[in-house]
């Protein structure tokens, strides 16, 4: 199967920007994710790039994609408490409607 | 807002008996997922259907069965519970032709 890959744990301080980084592996997926999980929930979906796009900006949040590099990344400018979750990068393999590959997902822990 | 509405939050049942999960969603989307997540292994795709009475295998179908009578309804079957069958199980559904995907809660679901 396909393979995203993230790292578990991010730590940052509060007022600081986040960064969280993700490779994937199928060239011909549509669109990228990322979403959050807060504890106890389920995943909200929190922002797509489409795959002919480098950069979205979403108030404080800014996805750039590296196509040639397979790289996606998250940032998340000001982080404050409530940005504590789960992150969680994914794929849609071959641009289909086959469901999502998700990355194991990126602890973002809120120092103060 | 698209609801996706999973029936239990929690559910203890012994091995060997048959479980249940429920998912509604009331958006009228064509696709539903069922997903299990567990602690280092990320979100992991079980079953998933495009559209009434259709079903088709994810990557970790074994153990499991799905039923999908009614296009808001997409029920998870464990034929006989196992201990290795204890995880958080994710419901979500998207529309036809757009891959984004909306997610339940959750069920928490504990075979001892």
């Amino acid at each position: 199967g396909e393979d995203v890959e993230q790292s578990l744990f991010l730590s940052v301080r509060e007022g600081d920007s986040s960064v969280i980084n993700c490779t994937y592996t199928d060239s011909s997926s549509t669109y990228l994710y990322w979403y959050k999980q807060e504890p106890g929930a389920g995943l909200q979906l929190l922002t797509y790039i489409f795959s002919n796009m480098d950069m979205k900006q979403d108030q404080r949040l800014t996805v750039l994609l590296n196509k040639k590099d397979k790289h996606l990344s998250l940032r998340i400018a000001d982080t404050q408490t409530g940005d504590s979750a789960i992150y969680f990068c994914a794929e849609n393999p071959g641009g289909g409607a086959d469901g999502l590959t998700f990355g194991k997902g990126t602890h973002l822990i809120i120092q103060p | 807002d698209v609801k996706v509405t999973q029936s239990s939050r929690y559910l203890v049942k012994r091995t060997g008996e048959k479980v249940f999960l429920e998912c509604v969603q009331d958006m009228d989307h064509e696709n539903m997922f069922w997903y299990r997540q567990d602690p280092g292994l990320g979100l992991r795709l079980i079953y998933f259907s495009y559209d009434v009475k259709m079903k088709e295998k994810g990557d970790i179908p074994e153990g499991y069965s799905v039923s999908r009578e009614k296009k808001e309804r997409f029920s998870l079957i464990l034929e006989s519970a196992s201990t290795n069958q204890t995880s958080m199980y994710l419901c979500a559904s998207s529309p036809g032709n757009i891959e984004k995907l909306f997610f339940g809660s959750g069920t928490q679901l504990s075979v001892l």
